[in-house]
């Protein structure tokens, strides 16, 4: 299967630090893209790296792809309560197949 | 802009009846997908269709699921006899073209019980 595994599957901090999340999966591809789900907002694109990218921002954002060993880490600086969420790496391969992780749930403590 | 929109927002009924739901692109994206995701897991995708003509639909279970996207714009999506295993949130997506970079955007799901 080409779904992503995230890692950790869950993970809580506190309001103000860091969070890292992982991603890996088994095959090459175009693309990978982190999307949040929150029962407030649904499913909300973040940011798209392209295969040939190692590193991109967005705001509080950072986003890696190691494409040797198959696998992303998003980052979140400087946490909110409103980051509480859960979040998923799609990757695209391919004729256009598009598959979705499994997630890590973040839960900030205010 | 207008959001994705889908109909209805919730749904329960028993299992081997039928169920629709529609959903709503946002205006000018030529690509629309469906997903269905279990509690617990990502999104599965169901379907793709760029304009009225279908992309992908390895994943869709044609045995009960079917789906349709007539004048490449409102989309619906059936399941007939539903099963137990179908409850799940059913997510419309769509993005301006079928390419390798794209960003999708969800409508808020459909949420269906079956009992």
């Amino acid at each position: 299967s080409q779904q992503g595994e995230e890692d950790p599957q869950a993970l809580s901090i506190q309001e103000g630090e860091n969070a890292t999340m992982n991603c890996s999966y088994k095959t090459s591809i175009n693309n990978l893209q982190w999307y949040r789900q929150n029962s407030g907002r649904g499913l909300v694109h973040l940011i798209l790296i392209r295969s040939n990218e190692r590193e991109k921002h967005s705001g509080r954002l950072r986003v890696t792809l190691d494409t040797s060993k198959k696998s992303s880490s998003l980052l979140i600086t400087a946490s909110r309560a409103a980051d509480t969420a859960s979040y998923f790496c799609a990757t695209a391969w391919g004729g256009n197949q598009f598959y979705f992780g499994t997630g890590t749930s973040l839960t900030v403590i205010p | 802009e207008a959001g994705v929109a889908q109909s209805p927002r919730y749904k329960i009924i028993e299992k081997r009846q039928s169920v629709a739901f529609w959903c709503n692109p946002i205006s000018g994206h030529a690509t629309l997908y469906w997903y269905q995701q279990i509690l617990g897991q990502g999104p599965k995708l169901l379907i793709q269709f760029q304009n009225n003509g279908v992309v992908d639909d390895s994943q869709l279970p044609k045995d009960r699921f079917s789906a349709e996207r007539l004048k490449g714009v409102d989309s619906t999506l059936k399941i007939q006899p539903a099963k137990l295993e179908d409850s799940a949130v059913y997510l419309c997506a769509s993005s301006r073209a079928a390419t390798y970079y794209n960003e999708q955007f969800f409508g808020p799901g459909t949420r269906l019980t079956v009992l």
